[in-house]
């Protein structure tokens, strides 16, 4: 069964400093990951995805992430941090069958600091 | 106009009643998601639809139940509200065009209920 790990339930950073949130996965087949993003008040937009392309996928605002296979993780960073970042994040993986259904990890929450 | 609407966005309803989310969309899209979101335990699925005639229970559907009247429009009721469906819920569509590595959903703003 897949399932997603995020480490971590809130990262506090100051303004300007590396943004990391992390994200493991368990599959047993190659997955399809998803992060997205979650402000307040607001529903969940795509920040990007691995489809089995690049390893290294950028996305909006300035976030990637890197697909490494050997440690089953997916995190996402950003190289400095702005207070617009704030909100949680949600990392997800998609099923492996003909659901197409997403699973999604519990979520950390960033906090940016001034 | 936004592309996922849920109404109410508000709800604050006593245990036993019935309630009703409701859920439109105008991107075309046949998939439609209902999850609920609780503190600590990210989003999880209710049920899911894949057409008008094609309705599937997610990882928690118990005390939920939904409809879908049209393609562009999928309802999620409570037949009983009891405190602990409290949470915050959200509707998402996707297009069966993108395969399943581009299952990029799209989400509704929320709908906020609180069950006393």
């Amino acid at each position: 069964a897949q399932s997603v790990t995020q480490l971590g339930s809130h990262v506090s950073v100051s303004e300007g400093a590396l943004v990391l949130l992390r994200c493991n996965y368990s599959s047993s087949v190659p997955p399809y990951l998803f992060w997205y993003v979650q402000y307040p008040n607001q529903g969940l937009q795509l920040l990007l995805k691995y489809t089995s392309a690049a390893t290294l996928v950028k996305g909006i605002n300035g976030f990637e992430a890197e697909f490494k296979k050997s440690e089953t993780s997916f995190h996402l960073t950003k190289p400095s941090a702005h207070m617009s970042d704030a909100a949680e994040y949600f990392c997800a993986v998609s099923r492996m069958d003909s659901s197409y259904k997403l699973i999604f990890g519990s979520g950390t929450r960033l906090l940016v600091r001034p | 106009d936004a592309d996922v609407t849920q109404t109410p966005r508000n709800r604050i309803t006593k245990t036993g009643k019935r309630i009703m989310l409701e859920c439109s969309q105008t991107k075309g899209h046949d998939r439609m998601y209902w999850y609920r979101q609780d503190p600590g335990l990210g989003l999880r699925l209710i049920y899911y639809s894949f057409d008008v005639k094609d309705i599937n229970k997610g990882e928690i559907s118990d005390g939920y139940s939904v409809s879908r009247q049209a393609q562009a429009k999928f309802s999620l009721s409570l037949e009983s509200a009891i405190p602990n469906q409290t949470a915050l819920y959200f509707c998402a569509t996707s297009d069966r065009t993108s395969g399943r590595d581009n299952n990029e959903q799209f989400f509704g703003p929320g709908t906020r209920l609180t069950v006393l």
